[in-house]
């Protein structure tokens, strides 16, 4: 079981620009979540989806939006990049109905310049 | 709106316990959990508890909430220099989903003195 997958796991953004980041959960999940994580913080959360819809959504503007397809995996966009987005953003997989723990992935490091 | 606070920093000897701290306003968190994240990677679930529990025992971890005081603390038995990392304190209320908007904490730094 590979757990719960990210890529990139690196990636370099200019300020204005739109990115896409993807994860694949952990085998047998169906529910994934995104979070943010500034420098020295905690993680935020962003969004959560099951069922190809969003369910439920934290404080982060329209900029950031998402998608998950068939397969459970999860998209995470963001439009009009600030120096601000420069983050860890984190996925995490679960299953839906069961408040179960949640599995993390390792993250990807955005920079936006 | 729901807050977690915890102490920035903690520093304790090798071999020695390590108490990790954390207060909670939202009454209505269902779960409260402990992850750990070591330099560049992404969050590990080390325990969690429910919140009708007062104590909660795996290994060397130990997990004491005090509902009343919204007050949880982690201890760590036999603290090693694998366990330097930082900790996160997080709540999550139920409503059906298992990540379910975590609220976290900023993380509180274990550092181990040799």
């Amino acid at each position: 079981d590979a757990g719960v997958t990210q890529s990139p796991t690196h990636l370099i953004k200019t300020r204005g620009q739109q990115v896409t980041l993807r994860c694949s959960p952990k085998s047998g999940h169906d529910t994934v979540s995104w979070y943010q994580q500034a420098l020295g913080q905690g993680p935020q959360f962003i969004f959560q989806y099951y069922e190809e819809e969003e369910r439920q959504r934290g404080n982060f503007p329209d900029r950031f939006s998402g998608h998950q397809f068939p397969n459970y995996s999860s998209e995470l966009n963001v439009n009009a990049l600030l120096l601000g987005d420069s983050a860890l953003y984190l996925c995490a997989s679960s299953w839906w109905g069961v408040n179960t723990e949640a599995f993390f992935g390792q993250g990807t490091r955005l920079t936006v310049v | 709106g729901e807050d977690v606070e915890q102490s920035l920093f903690l520093s304790v000897r090798e071999g020695d316990s390590s108490v990790i701290n954390c207060t909670y306003t939202d009454s209505s968190s269902t779960y409260l959990y402990w992850y750990k994240q070591e330099p560049g990677a992404g969050l590990q679930l080390l325990t969690y508890i429910f919140s009708n529990m007062d104590m909660k025992q795996d290994q060397r971890l130990t997990v004491l909430l005090n509902k009343k005081d919204k007050h949880l603390s982690l201890r760590i038995a036999d603290t090693q220099t694998g366990d330097s990392a930082i900790y996160f304190c997080a709540e999550g209320p139920y409503s059906g989903g298992g990540a379910d908007g975590l609220t976290f904490g900023k993380g509180t730094h274990l550092i181990i003195q040799p």
